[in-house]
């Protein structure tokens, strides 16, 4: 399996924008990234993936570098319910199996 | 609504006591899984099914059954919960339509501890 690396925790004001970064250098070609999160100790929510394009849905925009090697999940306009552990992790197509690592736990405040 | 449920959300029990956490899905996925979180260690899969009828192994089976009957249920079953289950369990279910597995809807999770 790839490693990921993703800082232990970050802070972001309300209503400015977050941005989590992930470096998956030992990523395969056939892998794409994937994201969630988990507010509290609920399930894990899945936010948005991507292979190599950037990828935009309502949630969050995903950045990926040409290179493949990292990626940044940008949440536009932080809200305090966006406070969670956010996970990165590389899948291959079709794989059945996520890989949740220790995620970076966001906090957003006032 | 489109969602996984479990039950119980949380339970106490003694070593030896068998018991069964329930999953049901109303999405009519194919895909589901179970997982389990403790602390330093993420998420971990126990089992998961492709299907009815089609149940395999994850990464920590041991001390765990499952069964798939039925599409939308996949209970979680320990016929002899030790301490070392205590945790917190996640069932999980995906469309694999389009052979994409990974963007599972999990459920809101059960909360075990044996004692």
């Amino acid at each position: 399996d790839a490693k990921t690396t993703q800082p232990p925790s970050m802070d972001c004001a309300e209503g400015r924008a977050a941005n989590l970064p992930c470096n998956h250098s030992t990523i395969s070609g056939n892998e794409y990234v994937y994201w969630y999160r988990q507010i509290h100790s609920q399930g894990p929510q899945y936010i948005i993936h991507g292979l190599k394009n950037n990828e935009t849905n309502e949630m969050a925009s995903l950045i990926i570098t040409e290179d493949r090697k990292s990626s940044t999940l940008i949440l536009p306009h932080a809200t305090l319910r966006d406070t969670a552990v956010y996970y990165c992790f590389p899948v291959p197509t079709g794989f059945q199996k996520l890989v949740f690592g220790t995620g970076t736990r966001l906090l957003v405040s006032p | 609504e489109a969602q996984v449920t479990q039950n119980p959300r949380y339970l106490i029990t003694v070593t030896g006591k068998k018991l069964t956490v329930t999953c049901s899905q109303n999405m009519n996925h194919e895909y589901m899984s179970w997982y389990r979180q403790d602390p330093g260690l993420g998420l971990r899969q126990i089992y998961y099914s492709m299907n009815v009828e089609v149940t395999d192994k994850g990464d920590v089976p041991e001390g765990y059954k499952v069964s798939r009957k039925e599409k939308r249920n996949f209970p979680l079953i320990l016929e002899s919960p030790s301490p070392n289950q205590t945790s917190l369990y996640f069932c999980a279910s995906t469309d694999t339509a389009g052979g994409n597995y990974n963007e599972q809807f999990f459920g809101p999770g059960t909360r075990l501890t044996v004692l």
